[in-house]
């Protein structure tokens, strides 16, 4: 098993464009979380979803769109990036919420810097 | 609103000595909180899960308190090595499917 992958693992953008970070679980996991972490802001949500062909707001959604069209997948958009996106962003993976099972399974992160 | 405090400062060590890293929490009532491990430019890793009904839960060196009224939860490692340096996270589950990431400690274990 590969676990979570996300690609790509680094990338910068200039302010304006646009790009999609896919992450990919193997683990048939059914609730899938992107997060970002700033210096000394820790990580936080930006969306997650708890099944195929749903999503939800996290705490910091503005200027980000998802999709989960498939389970193990799942995209980040950023429609027009801003300097103040640039961050490392991780994708994490859960089994669900049924006991021991909400462990919290994350890639190996994102770098994006916006110019 | 609800807000997850652990120390900022860097906690240093010696090797073999028993490092303990602090979690409080305020304006909520978490079912369960976790405990990860990050090192530099990798993604966090789990290491355990206490419920709010199990007041220690231990593996191996690391034994984790939940003290619900307190809303405090600590972490130790006893007989800490160079290799258990890193940031550690607190994360309370703050709904049904989510959980919110407190800022981190950063562990220094000298030889």
């Amino acid at each position: 098993n590969a676990g979570v992958t996300q690609t790509p693992k680094f990338r910068v953008l200039k302010t304006g464009q646009s790009m999609t970070l896919l992450c990919a679980q193997d683990m048939n996991h059914e609730y899938m979380y992107w997060y970002r972490q700033d210096p000394g802001m820790g990580l936080r949500l930006i969306h997650y979803s708890v099944g195929e062909g749903t999503t939800a707001k996290g705490e910091v959604p503005d200027g980000y769109n998802v999709s989960r069209l498939k389970k193990q997948n799942f995209l980040l958009g950023l429609e027009s990036a801003a300097p103040s996106q640039t961050s490392v962003y991780f994708c994490a993976s859960t089994p669900g919420l049924a006991e021991y099972q909400e462990t919290q399974y994350f890639g190996p992160g994102t770098r994006l810097l916006v110019l | 609103s609800q807000k997850i405090e652990q120390n900022s400062e860097a906690l240093n060590i010696q090797e073999g000595k028993t490092a303990t890293l602090t979690c409080n929490y305020t304006n909520y009532s978490p079912a369960y909180l976790q405990w990860y491990r990050q090192d530099p430019g990798r993604g966090p890793v789990f290491l355990l899960l206490i419920r709010e009904n199990e007041k220690e839960k231990r593996k191996e060196r690391l034994k984790v308190t939940f003290d619900t009224t307190l809303k405090q939860s600590l972490f130790h490692i006893t007989a800490s090595q160079p290799a258990d340096s890193a940031t550690y996270l607190c994360a309370p589950a703050t709904g049904y499917s989510t959980l919110t990431f407190g800022k981190g400690t950063m562990l220094l274990v000298s030889p």
